[in-house]
């Protein structure tokens, strides 16, 4: 089954060690999005791509940068993660021409100590 | 983009329809009307989108009056694993680069036996 995969499930980290998590996809999307999503929030859009376009959001802190080497594949680099930071990060695609219709990875879920 | 409102919470029982209403008072023209499901610790679902009168699916149904202010979501016999959170976002439905999709608070629907 075509599907969004996100590695991994769920990662701890270091206060201000580095941590990058890993988004995949086989629906062959042309658009990749990030959002984090606290406790009992709504997600949150951190940034997106359509195609190769990189496209941050305003609030989106430096802390987080994001890579897109091809298609299929979307990287999330916290450079140095605070413990604001801990989070439930999901990973989105969808075709440029039905943004709304998005599919969502299962999330990873990201622990600061 | 259209601010949506929408209850905080609703209960239900199983078997019941339930009924989740959305208000965006200043929806635009090009604006369609997008809903999500969200389980605990998964990410969001697409279920439906309408752009006006009703749309029906294999999951729920949306209702959507003429002047397109609000929205129904309907979930016909609701069962236990309906509990979740639900989200309406209205926006446009292709964005190019720039779109972004920006989820509300959601309402956490509890399904009773």
């Amino acid at each position: 089954d075509a599907m969004v995969i996100q590695n991994p499930r769920y990662q701890v980290t270091q206060f201000g060690k580095p941590v990058t998590l890993s988004c995949s996809q086989t629906l062959n999307h042309n658009v990749m999005y990030w959002y984090q999503q606290k406790s009992s929030q709504a997600p949150k859009l951190l940034f997106h791509y359509y195609d190769k376009d990189f496209n941050n959001e305003a609030d989106t802190p430096d802390n987080f940068q994001s890579r897109r080497p091809n298609t299929s594949f979307c990287f999330l680099d916290i450079r140095s993660p605070g413990l604001g930071d801990a989070a439930m990060y999901l990973c989105a695609t969808s075709r440029v021409e039905r943004v709304h219709e998005q599919y969502f990875g299962p999330g990873t879920r990201l622990t600061v100590t | 983009l259209a601010k949506t409102t929408q209850p905080i919470s609703m209960d239900s029982y199983e078997g019941q329809e339930v009924n989740i209403t959305c208000s965006h008072n200043n929806i635009a023209t090009n604006d369609y009307i997008t809903w999500y499901q969200q389980f605990p610790s998964q990410g969001p679902r697409f279920i439906i989108q309408g752009y006006k009168t009703k749309v029906t699916n294999e999951v729920a149904s949306l209702f959507i009056p003429a002047d397109r202010k609000s929205s129904t979501l309907s979930l016909p016999r609701v069962s236990l694993s309906d509990t979740a959170v639900y989200y309406c976002l209205v926006g446009p439905v292709s964005g190019g680069s720039n779109y972004k999709l920006t989820f509300g608070k959601g309402t956490l629907l509890t399904v009773n036996p």
